[in-house]
This record gives structure tokens, sequence and C-alpha cells, in this order.
């Protein structure tokens, strides 16, 4: 089955600067890879997805990049605020397949 | 909201017990999960389902079972309750085409085994 490794686990940054998260997966069949956003005692919330018909997705301060022939795919926060601290989950799936596989999360934590 | 909801939001209970944690969903979708949340282990897949008795396990199967006989719930068992089942447990859905969408997550139960 597919593997989904996650790096750092934890990540500490100062207010304004950028954060990048990065997954890797093994299963080259794996073409849909979304991230998850968990604040604390909160459940896990979609915040941005990418399918492997393109290589890089952005929504406001969020973007994911996905290079398929390196099989990883990163989170790049810019500006960060102190909102932005929770915890990070990557997670990789395909078309037709029944579960996700989740990264074992990044904890970030922005420092004002 | 997808509308779906876990129930009870917390529960202690003694080890050797069986306990029933119940995910409730208001709108068909399909496929449904139990996941368990331990530090440093992420989420971990318990079991799944994709349609009415339809189940399969996934990675952290053993000590647990579940029942989905209604579209809209399903179960996850503790059999016998154990101090390594202290967790927290969540429930999810996929809102699109199997797991190629978004899976959206039920509040959470947290459960203490004593």
């Amino acid at each position: 089955g597919e593997n989904v490794e996650q790096h750092p686990s934890t990540l500490s940054v100062q207010e304004g600067d950028s954060a990048v998260i990065k997954c890797t997966y093994s299963d080259s069949a794996s073409n849909y890879f979304p991230w998850y956003k968990q604040e604390l005692g909160k459940r896990p919330q979609l915040i941005i997805d990418i399918r492997s018909n393109v290589g890089e997705k952005k929504d406001q301060r969020i973007a994911v990049t996905l290079n398929k022939t390196a099989k990883h795919f990163s989170l790049h926060i810019t500006e960060t605020q102190p909102e932005d601290s929770a915890v990070y989950f990557c997670a990789a799936s395909f078309l037709g397949g029944n579960q996700f596989y989740f990264g074992t999360g990044t904890s970030l934590t922005v420092i004002p | 909201d997808a509308g779906i909801t876990q129930s009870p939001r917390h529960k202690v209970t003694e080890t050797g017990t069986p306990v029933t944690l119940r995910c409730h969903q208001t709108e068909n979708h399909r496929y449904m999960y139990w996941y368990r949340q331990d530090p440093g282990h992420g989420l971990r897949l318990i079991h799944y389902s994709y349609g009415v008795k339809d189940t399969d396990k996934g990675e952290v199967s053993d000590g647990y079972s579940v029942s989905r006989s209604k579209t809209e719930d399903f179960l996850l068992t503790l059999e016998s309750a154990t101090s390594s089942q202290t967790s927290v447990y969540f429930c999810a859905i996929a809102t699109g085409t199997g797991a190629f969408g978004e899976a959206f997550f039920g509040q959470g139960t947290r459960l203490t085994v004593v």
C-alpha cells in the first residue's frame, strides 16, 4: 500500500516568515494530495488540495507544489501569522481508491 | 458543514468493558472511516466502510469491530477496552468519489480507558 512520509515533525517560525512542510509518497498511482490543518482540540480540516495534472496551486497565503517524478509534494505558507499555529497533515489517495493515506503531521508554531 | 456528528464526545471506561462509538451523517455519503489519533502517530485508520454492510480493515484494526446497517450510521466497537486504546477517535466521510476528494471529519471522541 501507499506510504506517506512527512517532515519536519515540528517547525517554529517567526511571524511574517515562510513555512514549508514536505511529504513524499511511494505509490505512483496516487493522484490526489490534500492538506489538512488541525487546531488544538479541533477536527482536521481541508485547507488546500492538488491533483496530479497540475504542478502548483495557490490560495492566498498558502500554496502546494507537486513533483510527480520525485514523488513529493510540499505545503508553503507565506507571511505566517499566529493563527497559522496548528498541526498540518498531508495525505495521498487516488481515483478509484478507498483510503486516504496520511502523513504523521507537522506541528507548526508561529512566534509573534 | 457535511453533517457529521460523533457520540459521545467524551467517555471514560474501565479496562475490559465493551465500548461503542457512533458516527452519524446526514448527507448519504458512501464512504465512512474511523481513525484514531495519538501523539507522534498522526491519524491511523482503524476500519472503513464503502456501503451498507461493506467494511474493511485499516492498519490498526486489532481489538476493534465496526458495523454499518444504515447508510447514515457507522459504529465502532471496542470489544474489551484496554489502556492502549485510550485515544482521540475521529470519524470521517469522503465527500468526493471514494478517497478522491475531501475527507470531512467529525469533532472527535476522547476515550479514556482506566
